[in-house]
């Protein structure tokens, strides 16, 4: 049983499309966190939220806490947004994380 | 700042062989995390530490032990390596637990024979 599912698991879009990427998790959270891993393998933490929306540049992250639902929403996509979206939930000192979604832009 | 680092970045062992993963933060940062992450799966905790001198298991604990002796390090053991072993290895800190930020290292790769 996992924890945290993603959708899609892999994504192309042309370059200049809106993309969203879905997270829905199964268990109570203090927090939920976007992460992106870079082609190299380097990951870095985009967002953490435990509510309500942010947004930095490009990237919007919503959560649903009723309906245990997140959003990352990525507008005007560049090909350098090529990454996998990881996202993950915080509970306790324990953290669980998503399978990840493959996106690839094309320019 | 250096941010978090991890030693080696890549080896190869024989089963059976045992070696230690070194993680150092130069952020300060009280917890300390080891995940792994294998394909077609989430990363994984496999340790967690909230503090200099404290250690507590994650998800997939067995086979690998840890230590925090000093606040800045964070070493992750395989006394007995074995193939299901085989993974990529993430440490990463933050200040404090769950409604904090993680900064990941860049991993290690580690293939076990």
């Amino acid at each position: 049983k996992n924890e945290v599912e993603q959708s899609p698991q892999n994504l192309t879009a042309q370059e200049g499309e809106f993309i969203t990427i879905n997270c829905s998790y199964s268990v109570g959270i203090s927090a939920l966190h976007w992460l992106q891993q870079h082609p190299g393998g380097g990951i870095v933490s985009l967002f953490m939220l435990s509510s309500g929306k942010k947004k930095h540049g490009r990237l919007i992250a919503t959560i649903n806490i009723q309906e245990k639902h997140s959003s990352l929403h990525i507008t005007a996509s560049h090909p350098r947004d090529s990454a996998v979206y990881i996202c993950a939930v915080s509970t306790g000192n324990q953290f669980y994380f998503g399978t990840g979604t493959s996106l690839t832009v094309i320019p | 700042n250096a941010g978090v680092t991890q030693t080696p970045k890549f080896r190869v062992l024989k089963t059976g062989q045992s070696m230690t993963l070194l993680c150092a933060q130069d952020m300060n940062h009280e917890y300390m995390y080891w995940y792994r992450q294998d394909p077609g799966m989430g990363l994984r905790l496999i340790h967690y530490s909230v503090g200099e001198g404290t250690t507590a298991k994650g998800e997939v604990p067995d086979g690998y032990n840890v230590s925090r002796l000093k606040k800045q390090n964070f070493l992750l053991g395989l006394e007995s390596a074995a193939p299901s072993q085989t993974s990529v290895y993430f440490c990463a800190s933050s200040y404090s637990g769950t409604y904090n930020e993680q900064f990941f290292g860049p991993g290690t790769r580690l293939t076990v024979l």
